[in-house]
Formats: structure tokens, C-alpha cells, sequence
């Protein structure tokens, strides 16, 4: 299995333009999650979507944030417009639920700069 | 608030010797933690986990304690290699988290040869 596919690697944009971050998750997981890492509040959680639906999105910081999971092979995550204080780290994770794991797999990791 | 912390940002051992990675939390509907080790330009990656039914676990070199009373869960790694020097994340899960994992900030280890 391939795990986790995040693209791009990494993204260098100027502030104000549209960034579009990509996630395949593995073949079978039934829960995607988009996470975003910063130095100074760690691994926050932006959204999760159980079956394409989207459950949880109270981590979104605000409306320039959107998730998207047409299906279950691919998500995006959009920020539109873009701004400095968005760079960071962004990963993606899939899940698949077993009665006695809560184990997430990770993509790794698209690095976003916001000029 | 922060319901899952790791109050050291960073752990310095010598090869061989035992590391010990603490974390907090304050959700005492948590029932079910794991620690990721995590690599530089690559993403977290799942180490070990315990239930709390549970207060230790252990998998090789790696072993994990739970104090339910305390609120507070250890990683010990021993002996420690040079391979182990990451990033190590804590998290938490409880019956009304969903499929959330709650995640501590990280603690940078280092073992020096």
C-alpha cells in the first residue's frame, strides 16, 4: 500500500492567492483528517470527514478555510484567500475503524509558505 | 484549552541510556492514548498505545505507563538509539472525542551518541 498521498511536497505562494492542498487516503479508510502543524500549538486538527461527510470542522480557523471529499480516494483542502501567518506544515490522515484502534495513518505532510 | 500537554519541548540522552517522555491531560473522559514519533519532512508516524483499562504496555524498547489518578502518561525508550531522536506526540481519544485525537505539542528527542 502507498499510504497516505499529499501533494504538493511543498508550496510557495504570495499572500492573496489561492492554495489547494491534495490528499489521497488509503484504499479502505473511512476517515480523513487534515491537520495543520505550527511550532507554537503543535498538531491542531482543521477538519475530519467520516464517509465523505464532513463531521467535525470547529478547527477550521476561519471562512478563507474550506475541505472538500467528492469521494472516498480524495479530499482538498482551500485557502482562498491566502495569508503569512497560514504557513505552516499541513498533513492529512485516514483511519479505518477497528473496535480496539484509534490509529491514524499520515501523508507527509505538504509544507506551505505564504509570502 | 489544552486538554493534552507536554510541558518539555525538547529531551537530550546519551545513547543507551533511558528516555522518558511525559505528557498531561485533563479530560478524564479520555480512555485510549498513543504516542507518534515523528521525523523531520515526513508525517507522524503510530509508535504505541494504551487503553485505560491498562496501566502499562509494552513493545520492544518502548513501553508506556498510564496513571489514570494522576492524569498522566509516560513513553520510556530503553535503551536509547540515535535512530530514536524525533519528534514524539502524544494523544488522546474518548468515547465522546468521535474519531478526534486530541495531540500534545511535541517533545524534540535527542540521542546523542
Amino acid at each position: 500500500d502507498a499510504g497516505v498521498i499529499q501533494s504538493p511536497r511543498h508550496e510557495v505562494t504570495e499572500m492573496g492567492q489561492e492554495v489547494t492542498l491534495r490528499c489521497k487516503p488509503i484504499s479502505g479508510h473511512n476517515s480523513l483528517f487534515w491537520y495543520r502543524q505550527t511550532m507554537m500549538r503543535g498538531l491542531e486538527l482543521l477538519i475530519y470527514f467520516n464517509n465523505n461527510v464532513p463531521i467535525d470542522d470547529s478547527g477550521m480557523p476561519e471562512d478563507r478555510f474550506s475541505a472538500k471529499m467528492p469521494n472516498a480516494s480524495f479530499s482538498t483542502l482551500k485557502i482562498q484567500p491566502s495569508e503569512p501567518r497560514d504557513s505552516a506544515v499541513y498533513f492529512c490522515a485516514s483511519l479505518t475503524r477497528n473496535p480496539s484502534y484509534n490509529e491514524q495513518f499520515f501523508g507527509p505532510g505538504t509544507r506551505l509558505t505564504v509570502l | 484549552d489544552q486538554q493534552v500537554k507536554q510541558n518539555s519541548p525538547s529531551l537530550s540522552v546519551q545513547e543507551g541510556r533511558i528516555s522518558i517522555l511525559n505528557c498531561d491531560y485533563t479530560n478524564s473522559m479520555f480512555d485510549y492514548f498513543l504516542w507518534y514519533k515523528k521525523y523531520p519532512a515526513e508525517g507522524p508516524t503510530f509508535l504505541i498505545s494504551i487503553s485505560s483499562i491498562k496501566d502499562k504496555n509494552e513493545d520492544g524498547r518502548f513501553t508506556v505507563f498510564l496513571n489514570k489518578s494522576a492524569k498522566h502518561l509516560s513513553l520510556h525508550i530503553v535503551p536509547s538509539q540515535p535512530g530514536d531522536s524525533a519528534v514524539y506526540f502524544c494523544a488522546a481519544i474518548g468515547p465522546t472525542s468521535g474519531s478526534r485525537l486530541t495531540f500534545g505539542e511535541g517533545t524534540q528527542l535527542t540521542v546523542n551518541p
